[in-house]
């Protein structure tokens, strides 16, 4: 299960505070996915990105925010205006373009708890 | 914007039964159409994917077919075995520049 890794495992958070998240790959992938995961509602997109220095907004992006200044790296702050960040994040990460996979690689995912 | 819709939340098998869960999607130029397993407490995994010039397509005892027509495809499971217990999401993919959009998955159970 290696080239998508997320760190750290299990994040606690009192209100009120920002928190970063890391996900990293060395799969040489160009596009990069963050998805939240709450029981009975799947998996729904955060923000993605397919290039460095550019991302896009998902379905739920209020409340968070991303960078990509390394293709190997996108990290995903929660901040404190995420008004229920309780949850399980999970980055993912694939090649684009025709004639390549569009298989999506998942990391081990990160469990916040906002106490 | 894409919106998929899996069908049914749950589902209970006896070991060696067969197992349909079904996913309808809503724009017509998703080309990409995966089937993903997630194990309690595990990343979910790619199981079998298709895409729109395919009707139909099978691994062992997992097989997925596509209707554009009707915009829905469906995962089908053979002979289940307890192993297979876990929750399954489909997702649909649009043109370039799009992400994956998921189903709220389905929980499988399968009972010896």
């Amino acid at each position: 299960d290696g080239g998508i890794t997320q760190s750290p495992k299990y994040l606690f958070r009192k209100e009120g505070q920002n928190v970063t998240l890391s996900c990293e790959q060395n799969l040489n992938h160009d596009a990069m996915y963050w998805y939240r995961q709450d029981p009975g509602q799947g998996l729904r997109l955060i923000y993605y990105s397919q290039i460095v220095n550019d991302f896009q907004k998902g379905d739920i992006a209020e409340g968070y925010s991303v960078s990509r200044e390394k293709k190997e790296s996108f990290p995903l702050t929660v901040t404190s205006a995420q008004k229920n960040p309780t949850a399980f994040y999970l980055c993912a990460s694939s090649m684009i373009g025709t004639g390549v996979t569009n298989e999506q690689f998942f990391g081990p995912g990160t469990r916040l708890t906002v106490l | 914007g894409e919106n998929v819709e899996q069908h049914p939340s749950t589902l209970s098998v006896q070991e060696g039964d067969s197992a349909v869960i079904k996913c309808t999607y809503s724009d017509s130029a998703s080309n990409y159409f995966p089937w993903y397993k997630q194990e309690l407490g595990k990343r979910p995994q790619l199981i079998i994917d298709i895409r729109s010039n395919v009707g139909e397509k099978k691994d062992q005892r997992i097989a997925v077919t596509l209707n554009k027509t009707a915009k829905h495809f469906s995962l089908h499971i053979t002979e289940t075995q307890p192993e297979d217990s876990a929750v399954y999401f489909c997702a649909a993919k649009g043109q370039a520049g799009t992400a994956l959009i998921f189903g709220k998955g389905t929980t499988l159970s399968v009972s010896s």
